[in-house]
């Protein structure tokens, strides 16, 4: 099975925008990418998507160059309630299997 | 709407006991699935379902099974507990694959 891989944790300090990147090499031609965030004693919360090139809502941006062998979610201007582990995900089409990455956890400094 | 519920909120099992993890929603979503957490780890696909009848396994599946008779329902059963199914498990559901999946709020497994 194919997966994904990212830093398992990144520091921050308030203020500045954080980039996470994850690698999914063996992404298909369907799959979309798909990041979470996961709050302690919490289920994951869906963050944003996409397929291609930059996706952007009002919490952040995702970035995925051409060939889509990865994908950089990116916060800005992040705060102390950002602390958290984040979750790429890429739907694998082949085997209709749904792959979560370790996540990487997020700590955002005052 | 409620969203995802799922009950017992936690639960202390000895091995050997069985139990069924209760997963709702009602959102008429099509697709729920099951993952189990273990501290400090990212999550594990245990069984997913792509509607009422139909199931399939993800990566852990063993120790575990599940049914899908109605489209809001999704339990998953321990036959025979062990320490090593100690986690967090959280349901999912989905109106497609590669769609958001919303959670619910988990079930916090001990098994001693």
């Amino acid at each position: 099975l194919a997966k994904t891989t990212q830093p398992i944790s990144m520091d921050s300090y308030e203020g500045q925008e954080v980039n996470i990147t994850c690698s999914h090499n063996n992404i298909a031609t369907n799959d979309y990418i798909t990041w979470y965030q996961q709050f302690p004693s919490q289920g994951p919360r869906f963050i944003i998507q996409g397929y291609k090139t930059k996706v952007t809502n009002e919490v952040a941006s995702l970035f995925i160059p051409a060939d889509r062998k990865s994908s950089t979610l990116s916060l800005p201007r992040v705060s102390l309630s950002d602390t958290a582990v984040y979750y790429c995900l890429v739907a694998l089409g082949r085997d209709d299997k749904i792959i979560f990455g370790k996540g990487t956890r997020l700590h955002i400094l005052p | 709407n409620a969203g995802v519920t799922q009950t017992p909120k936690f639960r202390i099992l000895k091995i050997g006991q069985s139990m069924t993890l209760q997963c709702t929603q009602d959102m008429n979503h099509n697709y729920m699935y099951w993952y189990r957490q273990d501290p400090g780890m990212g999550l594990k696909l245990i069984y997913y379902s792509v509607g009422a009848g139909i199931t399939d396994k993800g990566e852990v599946p063993n120790g575990y099974n599940v049914s899908r008779s109605t489209t809001e329902d999704f339990p998953l059963r321990l036959e025979l507990a062990a320490p090593s199914q100690t986690s967090v498990y959280f349901c999912a559901s989905s109106p497609g694959l590669t769609i958001e999946q919303f959670f619910g709020p988990g079930t916090r497994l001990t098994v001693l």
